[in-house]
Formats: C-alpha cells, sequence, structure tokens
C-alpha cells in the first residue's frame, strides 16, 4: 500500500531552515509527482510546489520563489522540502503528497498525503 | 497572484443539497479538484477533473464547471459530510497551482 512518511516535528527560531523529508513507499518512486502543501493553524491548504522525482525537475508557488527548494535522493525513495528564512507565520503543518503518474498531462491531482510534519517557528 | 474564491462557509439541514462554488479566471482552461478535510486529518480527494469521482466516494458528492466557476455538488447531505471542503487547480500557465481559501460546510 502506498505510504507517505514524513519526518519530525521542528522547532525552529526566524532566520533559521527547515528541511522536511518525506519517504516514499508501495509505489515507484519515480514514476509519480510529488507535490508539498502546508496549513497554517485554523487556516487553508497552500500550495508550495512540486517535483518530478524522475526528472528532479520543480515548479514554485511564486510565494515561496527564491526561499524554498524540493529535492529527491531515488536510491532511498525520499523527497525533501527545505524552506529557508524561517519567519513566525511559516509556523504551519507540512505535507508532502503524492500526485499522478508522471506520464499524465494532468499533473495537479493529490491521491495520496503524509501525515504532516509540525514546523513551529518561534523566538 | 493568481487566486481562486471560495465562499467561507455553507450551512445546510440534514438531507438538503449543498453547492459550494469556487471562481477563477483560468477555470476555462484549467481543471478543478475538490478535497475534503475532516479536524485532524489528511485532506481528502472527492472529485477531479471538474466531475470526475475517485472510486469510494459517495455517488452524492459531484461537481460541475460553468465559465470561470466551478461547483461541488452535495446531494442529500450527511451528518458526516460536515468538513472543509477545497476547491485546487492551476494558473492560466498551468504551471503553479493553487487552492481555494476553503469552505466550512455546517450539517444544521
Amino acid at each position: 500500500q502506498v505510504q507517505l512518511v514524513q519526518s519530525g516535528a521542528e522547532v525552529k527560531k526566524p532566520g533559521a531552515s527547515v528541511k522536511v523529508s518525506c519517504k516514499a513507499s508501495g509505489y515507484t518512486f519515480t514514476g509519480y509527482y510529488m507535490h508539498w502543501v502546508r496549513q497554517a493553524p485554523g487556516q487553508g491548504l497552500e500550495w508550495m510546489g512540486r517535483i518530478n522525482p524522475n526528472s528532479g525537475g520543480t515548479n514554485y508557488a511564486q510565494k515561496f520563489q527564491g526561499r524554498v527548494t524540493m529535492t529527491r535522493d531515488t536510491s532511498i525513495s525520499t523527497a525533501y522540502m527545505e524552506l529557508s528564512r524561517l519567519r513566525s507565520d511559516d509556523t504551519a503543518v507540512y505535507y508532502c503528497a503524492r500526485g499522478p503518474q508522471l506520464r499524465f498531462l494532468e499533473w495537479l491531482q493529490i491521491d495520496y498525503w503524509g501525515q504532516g510534519t509540525l514546523v513551529t517557528v518561534s523566538s | 497572484s493568481y487566486e481562486l474564491t471560495q465562499p467561507p462557509s455553507v450551512s445546510v439541514s440534514p438531507g438538503q443539497t449543498a453547492r459550494i462554488t469556487c471562481s477563477g479566471d483560468a477555470l476555462p482552461k484549467q481543471y478543478a479538484y475538490w478535497y475534503q478535510q475532516k479536524p485532524g486529518q489528511a485532506p481528502v480527494l472527492v472529485i477531479y477533473k471538474d466531475s470526475e469521482r475517485p472510486s469510494g466516494i459517495p455517488e452524492r458528492f459531484s461537481g460541475s464547471s460553468s465559465g470561470t466557476t466551478v461547483t461541488l455538488t452535495i446531494s442529500g447531505v450527511q451528518a458526516e459530510d460536515e468538513a472543509d471542503y477545497y476547491c485546487q487547480s492551476a494558473d492560466s500557465s498551468g504551471t503553479r497551482g493553487v487552492f481555494g481559501g476553503g469552505t466550512k460546510l455546517t450539517v444544521l
């Protein structure tokens, strides 16, 4: 069965960086897009970007351009999301989420989600 | 940046029909997707490509599209449908995704 297991909760100071990992199992990691989505406490979902795990190609939301980096390690079927220059309003649960197969033109649909990683930014 | 607009809240009585709208300039060109999220849980896809229903999603969930607005319709609402609902789509370039602000469905 498809599983996305994320790294544990983090507490960071303003200005620091955080790197969240997402280990995939139960499917061919390099065959499906991977999205990153965050949700601040009591707020809505926010799309951060996506990575093509096969090529490493990325697309980021304009809001995070220059501050976010999405990478992957295909040898261990793991995706990473690093967010730099953290601010207090970056406090949120960060999700990795599997998109469709790479062979499909439509890349947005999300069918599996990780358990979420709470990142708290506080001085 | 591109935005999708949803009403913050919708309220219906059990057995009635709930309609949740989502508006965006690129919706005539880009598919929309709908997710249901209950407290403390990850979202669940309920509609994809405007009007398709994933396996396991009850038939009372349906989607439609007209111009710059897409609509999620829940017919015969049940208490278990009380949740937050989010639409998702892409910008006009098709390279960046976006979620609507979410709609809280309350079953009276």
